[in-house]
């Protein structure tokens, strides 16, 4: 089974400054995809990026962007000029490329919680 | 025009009753899940639904039974409600069962008294 690990619960940041969150996991497949979620106060899961395994370019997205490091099994994200709007709970996610029942399932990592200091 | 809704947002209920939580997506996806989120923030898969057929039943207790009258739907009834059940439940629905990004509703929290 996949397993999702995020190593720190608690991370905090100056406005403006660049922070990153790391990520790993275990799996013997070779076709998935990671997710970083994120998760403020309102509660709501907002989907900050993806990539895909078999990408090698890591995935970007404005001020956040990814490091994938497939064989280490690795996905920190980072993001540059931390806002304050930044702060919230970040959720490192797995999900196999198999189309088979209960693969499509998304396994998460416990979380972390990213403060933003202004 | 919300991609996926659930209501209700908030639940309060006592223990032993029976309640339902709805959701729709508007996303056109074949896929549909329920994840629940414990008071530790940890979130885990319940169920997901294809084209309305049951894919994943996760070890969930039977008190829990996911309905979906179409692929659009996906409704989540939990009979005689247990103090461990007070958690957030998400709702989400992604393309199909490989490479969609699954995209979450808003979330409801249920609160068991």
């Amino acid at each position: 089974a996949q397993t999702v690990t995020q190593s720190q619960p608690e991370m905090s940041v100056q406005e403006a400054e660049t922070v990153t969150l790391s990520c790993t996991y275990d799996t013997s497949e070779s076709d998935y995809y990671l997710f970083w979620y994120k998760q403020p106060p309102s509660r709501q899961m907002i989907l900050v990026i993806r990539q895909e395994a078999y990408k090698q370019q890591n995935a970007t997205e404005n001020r956040f962007s990814v490091n994938f490091q497939k064989a280490a099994k690795s996905f920190s994200l980072k993001i540059s000029d931390s806002q304050l709007g930044d702060a919230a709970m970040y959720f490192c996610a797995y999900r196999s490329a198999l189309a088979q029942g209960g693969s499509e399932k998304l396994v998460f990592g416990k979380g972390m919680k990213l403060t933003v200091n202004p | 025009d919300t991609a996926v809704s659930q209501t209700p947002k908030y639940l309060v209920t006592q223990m032993g009753n029976d309640k339902s939580i709805k959701c729709e997506q508007n996303l056109g996806h074949d896929t549909m899940y329920w994840y629940k989120q414990d008071s530790k923030k940890f979130l885990k898969i319940m169920f997901s639904y294809n084209n309305k057929e049951l894919i994943i039943n996760e070890t969930v207790p039977n008190r829990f039974s996911p309905k979906s009258p179409d692929k659009a739907h996906l409704n989540l009834h939990i009979n005689s409600l247990e103090l461990g059940d007070s958690a957030v439940y998400f709702c989400a629905s992604s393309q199909d069962l490989s490479g969609g990004t699954p995209f979450f509703g808003p979330g409801t929290r249920l609160t068991v008294l």
